[in-house]
């Protein structure tokens, strides 16, 4: 039983294109998060929904919009990807301020 | 603001030694902390937190942590390593703000040699 999934896995694409990055998570957990890791695996958080309510938004850019469709459900859009954008997202959750579940991460390459 | 630092960004150990891998934290009030590994291409994985309670705290993999408020320290030991524990492993803290947001260091690369 997977408890935080991500997709897709991979994700190769020119500069310019937009692209999504689904997350599902099956552990009843309230919060979900997205956060990025760099070429050099530092990890810095983006986004947090609690309920599908948005309580985190750090200085992201607005090319990257993040969606809640249900509690179980947070999906990533990004557009006009830049060369920038290439590096591993990981979708997370818990029940806020407990220890967090993380997906296996998307791992985005621009072109 | 909260802070972690992860004070060695390499530690390369034989196989069977003991390994510490330190952590320090700033924060100005209550903490929760964890400790994640990272194996390649992987996503992280929780090998153990505190939140409250005894200040030693065991984990997976054989792994155990000790909180020390006065020395504001969270760091990571095991007494025999092998060489399937060779990963990435990285230490955070949990935002006091109550959201969850979890501040992480910048990793520690453990390197286990036969």
């Amino acid at each position: 039983d997977t408890a935080v999934s991500q997709t897709p896995k991979y994700l190769v694409t020119q500069m310019g294109n937009d692209k999504s990055i689904k997350c599902e998570q099956n552990l009843g957990h309230d919060t979900m998060y997205w956060y990025k890791q760099d070429s050099k695996k530092f990890l810095k958080i983006m986004f947090s929904y609690n309920n599908k309510e948005l309580i985190i938004n750090e200085t992201v850019p607005n090319r990257f919009s993040p969606k809640s469709p249900d509690k179980a459900h947070l999906n990533l859009h990004i557009n006009s990807l830049e060369l920038g954008d290439s590096a591993v997202y990981f979708c997370a959750s818990s029940h806020t301020r407990d220890s967090a579940s993380f997906g296996p991460g998307t791992r985005l390459l621009v072109l | 603001a909260q802070s972690v630092t992860q004070l060695d960004s390499q530690v390369p150990v034989f196989e069977e030694a003991p390994v510490e891998l330190r952590c320090n934290y700033s924060s100005s009030v209550s903490v929760y902390l964890f400790w994640y590994v990272q194996y390649p291409n992987q996503g992280l994985q929780l090998l153990l937190k505190y939140l409250s309670g005894s200040t030693l705290v065991k984990g997976i993999n054989g792994f155990e942590a000790e909180f020390n408020k006065s020395q504001t320290s969270f760091h990571l030991r095991k007494p025999s390593v092998h060489i399937s524990d060779t990963a990435e492993y990285f230490c955070a803290v949990s935002d006091s703000s109550n959201t969850g947001k979890l501040i992480f260091g910048q990793g520690t690369t453990l390197q286990v040699k036969p």
